[in-house]
């Protein structure tokens, strides 16, 4: 089957650095998406990664380990605003995207 | 730009009650999604358009039905609501369907079917 793994939920401090992880097994692998979800919104993107490494997108990093069905999202320099919860997605051999249930990131000041 | 708009926000429907969610992008975007989204759970695939005049069915189609017309439309309806299709729907689109494509999504609608 299918399964894409995160975890439920993380917190962090301001201006402090967080790593969120993700695991995958899929049929297939055409690159790993990860979006960003507020409380009672939409999913907006944020990054896609389909080769090995690193992404820097400002604040926003992600990083992609094909041998190993991994991928992890580094926000650095966080900000209140980035109290959101966090989706990993890994587009499949048809194309389809297989959804992770979510890290609730959680910022304190 | 409006992107993509769904209707209606929420809704109360009685069960075995018939309702059809609508969703409109001005993108031009031939690929067009419909997802779920449950607590605990990921986003789940319910059906998807390809192109305009295609439909296929994703991992969870029993109970709805979706039509493509047009590039712009994607409606989802649902024959005889259940209390299990309570959930927020949310419409996707993408500019085509292929490695690399990002979706992206209208702000869903929330269904409490009673």
């Amino acid at each position: 089957g299918q399964n894409i793994d995160q975890p439920t939920e993380m917190t962090a401090t301001e201006g402090a650095i967080v790593q969120i992880n993700c695991t995958y097994q899929t049929s297939g692998f055409n690159g790993l998406f990860w979006y960003q979800q507020h409380a009672g919104e939409a999913p907006t993107f944020l990054s896609y990664n389909v080769l090995d490494g690193l992404e820097e997108k400002g604040r926003f990093s992600s990083f992609l380990s094909r041998s190993k069905g991994y991928s992890y999202l580094l926000l650095k320099e966080l900000q209140m605003k980035d109290s959101a919860s966090y989706l990993c997605a890994v587009s499949d051999s048809n194309y389809q995207l297989i959804w992770g249930a979510g890290t609730k990131l959680i910022i304190k000041p | 730009t409006a992107g993509i708009t769904q209707a209606p926000t929420s809704q109360i429907l009685a069960a075995g009650r018939s309702m059809t969610l609508r969703c409109t992008q001005d993108m031009r975007h031939n690929a067009m999604y419909w997802y779920r989204q449950d607590l605990g759970l990921g986003l789940r695939l319910i059906h998807y358009s390809n192109t305009a005049g295609t439909t296929g069915k994703g991992e969870v189609p029993d109970g709805y039905s979706v039509s493509r017309a047009n590039t712009d439309d994607f409606p989802l309806t649902l024959a005889s609501a259940v209390p299990s299709q309570t959930s927020v729907y949310f419409c996707a689109s993408s500019e085509m369907t292929g490695a690399g494509d990002t979706q992206y999504f209208g702000p869903g609608t929330r269904l409490t079917v009673l």
